[in-house]
């Protein structure tokens, strides 16, 4: 059981590339939810999906997009990466409900930066 | 704007001491409170939960709410080296997701 696992842990990217960001879990979670996390800073919600083929934004979800076809995967794709995207961004999964009981499982991250 | 506000820190206490680490939120209507612990480089990981008002103790560990006062605690005794981390408040509001405070930096020294 690997639970949440996320692919790259690392990248740089060029400005203007675009790249796509793999978060896959086993739990069998309707939830799952994107955050970047920058510097001295708290987590920031940029997309979230309530289950496969329904996504919503979140609090930053400009330059960003997300797909959720199945239950187990939900990428986030950068297109025209900036040097404002370089961040640290952590895939996160939620019980059945996703209710106010159920605790938030995170990936470890991956680290990107842009030049 | 929702929000969840923290005092940065860093909060420095010696070993064994007690460490006292704070949480306000803005909206009345949330409904569940969490405390995520995070180590320098790691994904943040879930220690303590906190639904009603009052007390909630797991361990060393205590959990206090206040939704009069929209505030929450977290109470670390007998603090080790190994607490030393950054510890996230975040609040659940129906209808969106979690929201997060930007986290205080605890250092405990030996």
């Amino acid at each position: 059981n690997a639970g949440v696992t996320q692919t790259p842990k690392f990248r740089i990217l060029k400005i203007g590339q675009s790249m796509t960001l793999q978060c896959t879990q086993d739990m069998n979670h309707n939830y799952m939810y994107w955050y970047r996390q920058d510097p001295g800073m708290g987590l920031k919600l940029i997309y979230y999906s309530v289950g496969a083929g329904i996504t919503d934004k979140g609090e930053v979800p400009n330059g960003y997009n997300v797909s959720r076809s199945t239950t187990e995967d939900f990428p986030l794709r950068l297109e025209l990466a900036a040097p404002s995207q370089t961040s640290v961004y952590f895939c996160a999964t939620q019980g059945q409900g996703g209710g106010y009981t159920d605790t938030q499982y995170f990936g470890p991250g991956t680290r990107l930066t842009v030049l | 704007q929702k929000e969840v506000e923290q005092n940065s820190g860093p909060l420095s206490v010696p070993e064994g001491a007690i460490a006292s680490l704070n949480c306000t939120y803005s909206d009345r209507g949330s409904q569940s409170f969490f405390w995520y612990r995070q180590y320098s480089g790691k994904s943040p990981e879930l220690i303590m939960s906190i639904y009603s008002n009052g007390d909630k103790e797991d361990g060393r560990f205590t959990a206090q709410l206040n939704k009069a006062s929209q505030y929450v605690s977290l109470l670390i005794r007998d603090s080790q080296p190994s607490d030393s981390a950054t510890y996230l408040c975040a609040v659940f509001q129906a209808g969106t997701a979690l929201i997060f405070g930007k986290g205080t930096t605890l250092s405990v020294s030996s």
